[in-house]
């Protein structure tokens, strides 16, 4: 079975000052891990993915995340806040056949 | 190229009515997941249909049913509708092909029950 857990379910930063949102995982086959954001009244999109390739993730609007096996962690990353990132988060892990388990969403807040 | 379109956007039942809910997958996409998103929740799911057929199941009761048709489009139904119901539902979709990429989701269909 797998299962993440978010620390945090609301985070607050300064536009311009790093974003760091936490994501621990389990699972007992080697993961793929998810980062989706959720804008409100959409549905998910994809931030970035770890598929066992390279353990420090780029994705789009300049986020990243690392895969760190040792602490069974795939914390979310950006080095300067924009307004527009004021979003919902969503960290999920996928086994066999694709199915998805999400955790409990990181709402991220950047104040002006 | 379309991504995942799901119908209605919006929808409003009253308990114990029965309700259906679509899905289009993006094109090239085989395999359809539905997820069940209360309020301040994240996504919880629901199942997943591949070549038509139910292949893996969450937690839900039986109320929850789905189908899917050959054209890969989806559709979940949701019988005895219960005040909890009330979420938004996802649709997802994905090629069985390639494992090991990321399903693409809709925006969603809201379902609120009065």
């Amino acid at each position: 079975a797998q299962s993440v857990t978010q620390l945090g379910s609301h985070v607050s930063v300064s536009e311009g000052a790093l974003v760091l949102l936490r994501c621990n995982y389990s699972s007992s086959v080697p993961p793929y891990l998810f980062w989706y954001v959720q804008y409100p009244n959409q549905g998910l999109q994809l931030l970035l993915k770890y598929t066992s390739a390279a353990t420090l993730v780029k994705g789009i609007n300049g986020f990243e995340a690392e895969f760190k096996k040792s602490e069974t962690s795939f914390h979310l990353t950006k080095p300067s806040a924009h307004m527009s990132d004021a979003a919902e988060y969503f960290c999920a892990v996928s086994g066999g056949y694709q199915k998805v388990t999400f955790g409990t969403g990181t709402k991220l807040q950047v104040i002006p | 190229d379309a991504g995942v379109t799901q119908s209605p956007t919006h929808l409003i039942k009253t308990r114990g009515q029965q309700v259906t809910l679509r899905c289009s997958p993006k094109s090239g996409h085989d395999t359809v997941s539905w997820y069940q998103q209360a309020l301040g929740q994240g996504p919880q799911f629901i199942f997943q249909y591949y070549e038509e057929e139910e292949r893996q199941r969450g937690n839900f009761p039986d109320r929850f049913s789905g189908h899917q048709f050959p054209n890969y489009s989806s559709e979940l139904n949701v019988n005895a509708l219960l005040l909890g119901d009330s979420a938004l539902y996802l649709c997802a979709s994905s090629s069985n092909n390639f494992s090991n990429q990321p399903q693409h989701f809709g925006d969603g269909t809201r379902l609120s029950i009065l």
